[in-house]
């Protein structure tokens, strides 16, 4: 079945850090690819999101790029912020799915950026 | 508020015991999922529903879970006969339905432990 793998963290940084979250995948179609962010006491929200491959998502100074050829989603940002503390997951959905947007999740790399 | 609600946020109960999770999706999200985010596992996909369509119950991870969505809006997770490894966080999610957007709005979860 699909899947994701990301880092494990806990990743913890110095503001103005530059970051780096691998994501690779599995999928036996034509997967879109997205980042979610999960901030202290909230919900999860789309941060980014990849629907075809060499397409780059971008938000808040974060990107990713969607690289077929290797099967990798990583998330980058080139000067983090205290406020960027968060969980980020990487998620994929499946086109070969009939349409359905379910998503499949990785387990989550927990960032602390310190002043 | 416009999001995804969720209750109860906090559920206490005892091991066998009967326990009914609530989710309020976004006014016109014809699509609803629900999640389980446990301690180092991610997100664990448990059900999905789209409109009228047959719900997608794949992920459910015994027949103690079912879950129903009345009139196209609410739904109610049940899980019967509570294990203390059900303890974890239940998420909800809705979405517009629109394949390949992949942007599902989550609540922030109904936190529940099994003594």
């Amino acid at each position: 079945g699909d899947s994701v793998t990301q880092m494990e963290g806990p990743v913890t940084l110095s503001e103005e850090a530059f970051l780096t979250i691998n994501c690779t995948y599995t999928a036996t179609g034509y997967p879109s690819l997205f980042w979610y962010v999960q901030y202290p006491g909230e919900g999860l929200q789309l941060l980014l999101k990849a629907t075809k491959a060499d397409d780059k998502g971008s938000n808040k100074g974060f990107e990713a790029t969607y690289r077929k050829e290797t099967t990798s989603f990583h998330l980058e940002k080139g000067s983090v912020q205290v406020s960027d503390s968060a969980v980020y997951f990487c998620a994929l959905s499946d086109s070969t799915q009939g349409g359905s947007e379910k998503l499949v999740f990785g387990k989550g790399t927990k960032l602390t950026v310190n002043p | 508020g416009a999001g995804v609600s969720q209750s109860p946020s906090n559920k206490v109960t005892e091991k066998g015991k009967d326990v009914e999770l609530r989710c309020d999706p976004i006014s016109g999200h014809t699509a609803l999922y629900w999640y389980r985010q446990s301690l180092g596992q991610g997100l664990e996909f448990l059900i999905y529903f789209q409109g009228n369509s047959a719900p997608d119950k794949s992920g459910l991870p015994s027949d103690r879970f079912s879950a129903e969505r009345t009139g196209g809006s609410v739904s109610t997770l049940t899980i019967q006969r509570t294990q203390q490894e059900d303890s974890a966080v239940y998420l909800c999610a809705s979405s517009l339905g629109d394949y390949h957007t992949g942007e599902l709005f989550f609540g922030e979860g109904s936190r529940l432990t099994v003594l």
